[in-house]
């Protein structure tokens, strides 16, 4: 039972390249998050998903993007890269209110 | 706006003692806490969480302790040991809301021999 795969583990981006960071998982959960985590401080949601084909801004949206075309799946993609965005992502699911998130091992991506 | 506050970056305890992880919130709306431990190049792991209708939950070595009126929870670990060296992080959210979750800042906890 894999729970939440997150690919690449790692990235190094180029300044104005574009990416798009998967995530992948088998528990069925409707709820799905990405937060990034930003060295010394706590997590920031990005975007999440209550269901396939809904999805909403988090508390740092700018400069990302998602779709949730299964629910399975919920990728993160970055259009055009900034040295800002260097920072550890983290994709999770939530099987409903009262259950904790579970995370995926995250993507360390540096932009240069 | 910080609404969940982890005041201490860091703790080191001695193996066997207790370590207590402190944690403050300003939206009085928040009616679901969360404790999550966190080792370098790992996700965050669900540790134990308490609902705004309890005091005290535990599980374990690990209680978590609510009170509402000084909006304040705290996580307990008794007895410590050095496996529990980690960032933890306090998370907490509005009934309602996509279950989204706001974290605190973490606090490293090292835990010596």
């Amino acid at each position: 039972n894999a729970g939440v795969t997150q690919t690449p583990k790692f990235r190094i981006l180029k300044i104005g390249q574009s990416m798009t960071l998967q995530c992948t998982q088998d528990m069925n959960h409707n709820y799905m998050y990405w937060y990034r985590q930003d060295p010394g401080m706590g997590l920031k949601l990005i975007y999440y998903s209550v269901g396939a084909g809904i999805t909403d801004k988090g508390e740092v949206p700018n400069g990302y993007n998602v779709s949730r075309s299964t629910t399975e799946d919920f990728p993160l993609r970055l259009e055009l890269a900034a040295p800002s965005q260097t920072s550890v992502y983290f994709c999770a699911t939530r099987q409903g209110a009262n259950y904790g998130y579970t995370f995926g091992s995250g993507t360390r991506l540096t932009v240069v | 706006d910080q609404q969940v506050k982890q005041n201490s970056p860091s703790l080191s305890v001695q193996e066997g003692r207790i370590s207590i992880l402190n944690c403050d919130y300003t939206n009085s709306m928040f009616d679901y806490f969360l404790w999550y431990k966190k080792y370098p190049a790992e996700g965050p792991t669900f540790l134990i969480s308490i609902s705004s209708i309890k005091d005290k939950n535990e599980d374990g070595r690990f209680t978590v302790f609510l009170n509402k009126s000084a909006k304040h929870l705290s996580l307990h670990i008794v007895p410590s040991q050095p496996g529990d060296s980690a960032v933890y992080f306090c998370a907490a959210n509005v009934y309602g809301t996509a279950s989204k979750l706001t974290f605190g800042t973490g606090t490293r906890l090292q835990v010596t021999l």
